[in-house]
């Protein structure tokens, strides 16, 4: 069965702070992996994405993530939180073609002045 | 901005009623989805639209339906509203040959009463 578990429901850390977010995945097939930031009220945004090649992909606001394979796992990571990146975090996976993606439950991310 | 708008963005219906939800993608993105996303929770893929043609649906029972048109609008309908229909549904698109990274609109907010 495909599934997505973000471990983390909510998350607090401090602006200028480093932060990951976890994300785990299960999936039949080579998995097209997607991070995407929803602010409240808002639709979803995306932030990255990976399908291949080099593990660590970069994506825009100063975010990245990293494909583990052996660990079938996709966490995002940015070295220097902004008080702006406070919303929700979905991590999901998708197949080669078609749009039935698979989302994760979200953490929600808080930061502290 | 993603290119993906949806109407309305907020509406209230009395169970029982049907509910048609509107979405514009851009020119060029040929596949269109739905998806469900419940207060606190991850976005559910609903279905996906293909040439005009549904190709790909998600848990979701036959009372939700939808249309793609030939200028790259879609509809989502929904029949017989209950009151676990309430949500956040997302419109998504994606062009042929994107590396299939489709772009969410804004919402549009279903309370039913």
């Amino acid at each position: 069965a495909q599934s997505v578990t973000q471990p983390d429901i909510h998350i607090t850390v401090s602006e200028g702070a480093s932060l990951e977010l976890r994300c785990n995945y299960s999936y039949g097939a080579t998995p097209y992996l997607f991070w995407y930031v929803q602010s409240p009220g808002q639709g979803l945004q995306l932030l990255l994405k990976y399908f291949s090649g080099d593990t660590l992909v970069q994506g825009i606001k100063g975010f990245e993530a990293e494909f583990k394979r052996s660990q079938s796992s996709f966490n995002l990571r940015k070295p220097s939180v902004h008080w702006s990146d406070a919303a929700e975090y979905f991590c999901a996976v998708g197949p080669n073609y078609g749009q039935n993606f698979v989302f994760g439950p979200g953490t929600r991310l808080s930061v502290l002045p | 901005e993603t290119g993906v708008t949806q109407s309305p963005t907020h509406l209230i219906k009395t169970r029982g009623q049907q509910v048609t939800l509107r979405c514009s993608s851009q020119s060029g993105h040929n596949t269109v989805s739905w998806y469900q996303q419940a207060l606190g929770q991850g976005p559910q893929f609903i279905f996906q639209y293909y040439r005009e043609e549904e190709n790909g649906r998600g848990n979701f029972p036959p009372r939700f339906s939808g249309l793609q048109f030939p200028n790259y609008s879609s509809e989502l309908n929904v029949n017989a509203l209950e009151l676990d229909d309430s949500a956040l549904y997302l419109c998504a698109s994606s062009r042929t040959g994107g590396g299939n990274t489709i772009y969410f609109g804004e919402g549009s907010w279903l309370t039913v009463v």
